[in-house]
């Protein structure tokens, strides 16, 4: 079956990066991107950008810009999501999801479990 | 930025009622809009696409409707594993979600 499977949770001080990382299995991997979607304690969804697994193409959140980079590695079917210069408000659960049907026009199904990161001093 | 409202913001219900939460977008989306449903500690999960169109495997007393700028999604019959929280999303400009109505029992 079609499925996401994400790296484990992250504590990281103010200014440092994470990285992290979302392994597909059941489909063929360049057929489709892949989004991240993010959400604080208590809070709703945010929409980080996504990346072609095709291409490499990328579409961020212009709210992200500068300090988000995603990327791919077809060998391992594998997508990273990279964030910089970490502060608290960056602390949140992130999901990466499977894109249907267009980039910036589509679905997200299914999704990962969700990678807790947390940023404190 | 399209800017998408849902209300209710929470909904109290009991099962076997049925529910409609609305979602409004700030600009016309045509007909890009989609439903997820997430349960606490879990992902979202993708319940109607292209506003009206269940995903394959939802429960048929899940249905969305509408066009434009104004959209529903409407649970026929409650059940006990439907309480959860539920988002639109429009695919219309990149992406934006709404911010969530809580579905909680009555």
């Amino acid at each position: 079956q079609v499925q996401l499977v994400q790296s484990g949770a992250e504590v990281k001080k103010p200014g440092a990066s994470v990285k992290v990382s979302c392994k597909a299995s059941g489909y063929t991997f360049t057929s489709y991107g892949i989004s991240w979607v993010r959400q604080a304690p208590g809070q709703g969804l945010e929409w980080m950008g996504w990346i072609s697994a095709y291409n490499g193409n990328t579409n961020y959140a212009q709210k992200l810009q500068g300090r988000v980079t995603m990327t791919t590695d077809t060998s391992t079917s594998t997508a990273y999501m990279e964030l910089r210069s970490l502060r608290s408000d960056d602390t949140a659960v992130y999901y990466c999801a499977r894109i249907l049907a267009g980039y910036s026009s589509g679905r997200f199904d299914p999704w990962g479990q969700g990678t807790l990161v947390t940023v404190s001093s | 930025d399209i800017q998408m409202t849902q209300s209710p913001s929470s909904l109290s219900a009991s099962v076997g009622d049925r529910v409609t939460i609305t979602c409004r977008a700030s600009q016309s989306i045509s007909s890009y809009l989609n439903w997820y449903q997430q349960k606490p500690g879990k992902a979202p999960k993708l319940l109607i696409y292209a506003a009206s169109s269940l995903q394959s495997g939802v429960p048929s007393r899940f249905s969305g409707s509408g066009s434009g700028t104004d959209f529903t999604l409407t649970i026929s019959s409650l059940q006990p594993e439907d309480f959860a929280t539920y988002y639109c999303q429009q695919s219309y400009s990149v992406y934006t979600f709404g911010q969530g109505t809580k579905l909680e029992i009555k």
